[in-house]
């Protein structure tokens, strides 16, 4: 099946720097990507959807302006988490997909904030 | 709205026994239904999905699911569980067109004894 690379698999910043997550679809073009966050022994948690080229979407609650998304391309989509405190420590998960195609998720990102 | 609700936090099982997971959901139209298992740290990875067509669904690692629209829910089952099977399963309903928004439960989390 398609794969989606996402990177770092763990990171650890202190409060207050800026953390980015990547995720590359490998073997195809994902014109959507979906973020997620995932709190511990919890279900996972949509953030935004964002289409290449377009402005992300954002789920009530979520922080735009603290989750940025960019999806600049068919092949890779980011979020930098700014300004990062340590409730912000959580798995986050991209999931792409191509328009009325199956969607794959990518390996996930522990964030740890210090 | 869509909703999917899995009962059971948390199932015990013996090595070797058998299993089932439930899973029930609330859709307006014919759902997509999938099942994906995730291990500790790690992403999801899809064990099986349901769009049409036979409602038995074989999946990977011998885990299969039935989707029974009269009583609105898609279990998943196994035959004879192994050790390696420990980790927390969720259930999912999306729309047609599998590059959209997936509704998760809020997971079962199986532990296996040896």
């Amino acid at each position: 099946g398609a794969v989606v690379s996402q990177h770092p698999s763990r990171v650890i910043c202190k409060s207050g720097t800026s953390v980015k997550i990547e995720c590359r679809s490998l073997d195809f073009q994902a014109t959507t990507m979906f973020w997620y966050r995932q709190f511990p022994k919890k279900s996972l948690m949509l953030m935004a959807t964002s289409n290449e080229g377009s402005k992300a979407t954002y789920e009530q609650g979520v922080e735009k302006d603290k989750f940025l998304i960019n999806h600049a391309s068919l092949t890779l989509s980011t979020l930098t988490v700014t300004s990062a405190h340590p409730e912000d420590s959580s798995f986050y998960i991209c999931r792409g997909g191509r328009e009325g195609g199956e969607a794959f998720f990518g390996q996930g990102t522990r964030l740890t904030v210090v | 709205a869509q909703s999917v609700t899995q009962p059971d936090i948390h199932i015990t099982v013996s090595e070797g026994a058998s299993l089932e997971l439930r899973c029930n959901y609330s859709y307006g139209a014919t759902p997509y239904l999938f099942w994906y298992v995730q291990s500790p740290g790690q992403g999801l990875q899809l064990l099986l999905k349901y769009f049409s067509g036979d409602t038995l669904v074989q999946g990977i690692k011998g885990f299969e699911a039935e989707f029974k629209r009269s009583q609105s829910s898609f279990n998943l089952r196994k035959p004879s569980v192994h050790w390696s099977d420990a980790a927390e399963y969720f259930c999912a309903v999306g729309p047609s067109g599998s590059a959209r928004q997936l509704t998760f439960g809020s997971g079962t989390q199986l532990t296996v004894l040896p």
